[in-house]
């Protein structure tokens, strides 16, 4: 079955920038969108298709593929992103979606 | 406002069973496709179950086949989770979401509702 990974945790001061990377397979054909997470929230979806911002959020955050990785990207870290985010796919072998397992996002 | 509101979750028993509802409003459930996904605690999102439209099409995942079942109301504007034999590992909050497509991800989300299964 298809697997995707995310690392635990990233950190990054106030102002700076944020890369979170989600890595697979042939992940560039998975249809990978990316939800934002904060405590005792519901998920929120910050980016679809890899690099589409829905209405409403900022053009701070932004995405894109290369290769087995996609990489989500937060400009200008402001204390409200600390937050889980999540990459998410579709395995069409499998005909299940699959979330990452989630990456902490600590604002310093 | 589109809106989805989960209910139905509590304490169940290992081996019990929970019904589980979602009830929508701001948009026609008849014209999407939504799923369920979970959350235990402390842990990441899994999810566990889609079906289309009308219903004729449902994917659910390992952890959960042949014990979940994912069903729908358009009428009513509610979709719903049959849990039967639950695990002790079930344990989450629970989400249902609207399934906008392979193109566009899962937009909105409901707030959840919490399945705690324990003796």
């Amino acid at each position: 079955s298809y697997h995707v990974t995310q690392p635990p945790s990233v950190s990054v001061a106030p102002g700076k920038t944020a890369t979170i990377n989600c890595g697979g397979n042939n992940i560039g054909t998975k249809y990978l969108h990316w939800y934002q997470q904060k405590p005792g929230r519901a998920p929120v979806l910050i980016i679809y298709s890899y690099k589409y911002r829905p209405s409403g959020i900022p053009e701070r955050f932004s995405g894109h593929v290369s290769g087995n990785t996609a990489t989500l990207t937060i400009s200008r870290v402001e204390a409200g992103d600390e937050a889980g985010y999540f990459c998410q796919v579709w395995d069409s072998s499998s005909v299940h979606y699959l979330f990452g397992p989630g990456t902490q996002l600590t604002v310093l | 406002e589109e809106k989805l509101e989960e209910s139905g979750g509590g304490l169940a028993r290992p081996g019990g069973s929970l019904r589980l509802s979602c009830s929508v409003s701001g948009f026609s459930l008849s014209s999407y496709e939504m799923i369920w996904a979970r959350q235990a605690p402390g842990q990441g999102l899994e999810w566990i179950s889609y079906i289309t439209q009308t219903g004729e099409t449902i994917y659910s995942a390992d952890s959960v086949k042949g014990r979940f079942t994912i069903s729908r109301d358009n009428a009513k504007n509610s979709l719903y989770l049959q849990m039967n034999n639950l695990r002790v590992e079930d344990t989450a909050l629970y989400y249902c979401a609207r399934d906008r497509g392979l193109r566009l991800g899962f937009d909105p989300w409901g707030q959840g509702t919490l399945v705690i299964v324990s003796s």
